[in-house]
């Protein structure tokens, strides 16, 4: 079936450091592929997205590149902030059927 | 625009009680989801539903649970009778077809039941 894997958390980086949280898929067809984030106490926000292989998603920072060779889709930001701590969801849709297919998060915390 | 919205935002009850949660989707949106999240099982799809009709409903725990949606801007989930490993977040999501399309969720429902 289809799945998601994520790395191991929780991962603690000090302030201004390199970020990269690996995501991994198994999917029948051709997935789009999401990246979600959780602030303590909210739902999940869309962080980025691509639909198709070597599309880049970005927003506020972070990227990520649908990787079809490899089927993964890792997380990167080059300068994380305090405000970056939050739980992150790597999430596929297999196309024809809309539901969203998640990995089991992981959780971010940034020192000052 | 207003986002999903979801009440009761908490929610405390005893074992046993019936407990309803609601959701209001995004207008035209024709995807409506109902997720749980807990610290053992993370995130897991309950059920959804394509204009007010169930797709799959291969995730409902057990028949104590149940969901309706009566109309393209309403829909429930129900626990009849509730027990405490219901505790938990429970998220209404929406989105508009086709796949690959965004899906936005409501701030959850946190559940305990005692």
């Amino acid at each position: 079936g289809d799945s998601v894997t994520q790395m191991e958390g929780p991962v603690t980086l000090s302030e201004e450091a390199f970020l990269t949280i690996n995501c991994t898929y198994t999917a029948t067809g051709y997935p789009s592929l999401f990246w979600y984030v959780q602030y303590p106490g909210e739902g999940l926000q869309l962080l980025l997205k691509a639909t198709k292989a070597d599309d880049k998603g970005s927003n506020k920072g972070f990227e990520a590149t649908y990787r079809k060779e490899t089927t993964s889709f890792h997380l990167e930001k080059g300068s994380v902030q305090v405000s970056d701590s939050a739980v992150y969801f790597c999430a596929l849709n297999v196309r024809g059927a809309q539901k969203l297919v998640f990995g089991q998060g992981t959780r971010l915390t940034i020192n000052p | 625009d207003a986002g999903v919205i979801q009440s009761p935002r908490h929610e405390v009850t005893e074992m046993g009680q019936e407990v309803t949660l609601r959701c209001k989707p995004i207008s035209g949106h024709d995807y409506l989801f109902w997720y749980r999240q807990t610290m053992m099982r993370g995130l897991e799809l309950l059920i959804y539903f394509n204009n007010n009709v169930p797709i799959d409903d291969s995730g409902m725990p057990e028949d104590r649970f149940s969901a309706k949606m009566p109309n393209a801007s309403f829909s429930t989930l129900k626990i009849q009778p509730s027990e405490p490993r219901d505790s938990a977040v429970y998220f209404c999501a929406s989105g508009e077809g086709p796949s690959g399309n965004t899906i936005y969720f409501g701030e959850g429902s946190w559940l305990t039941v005692v």
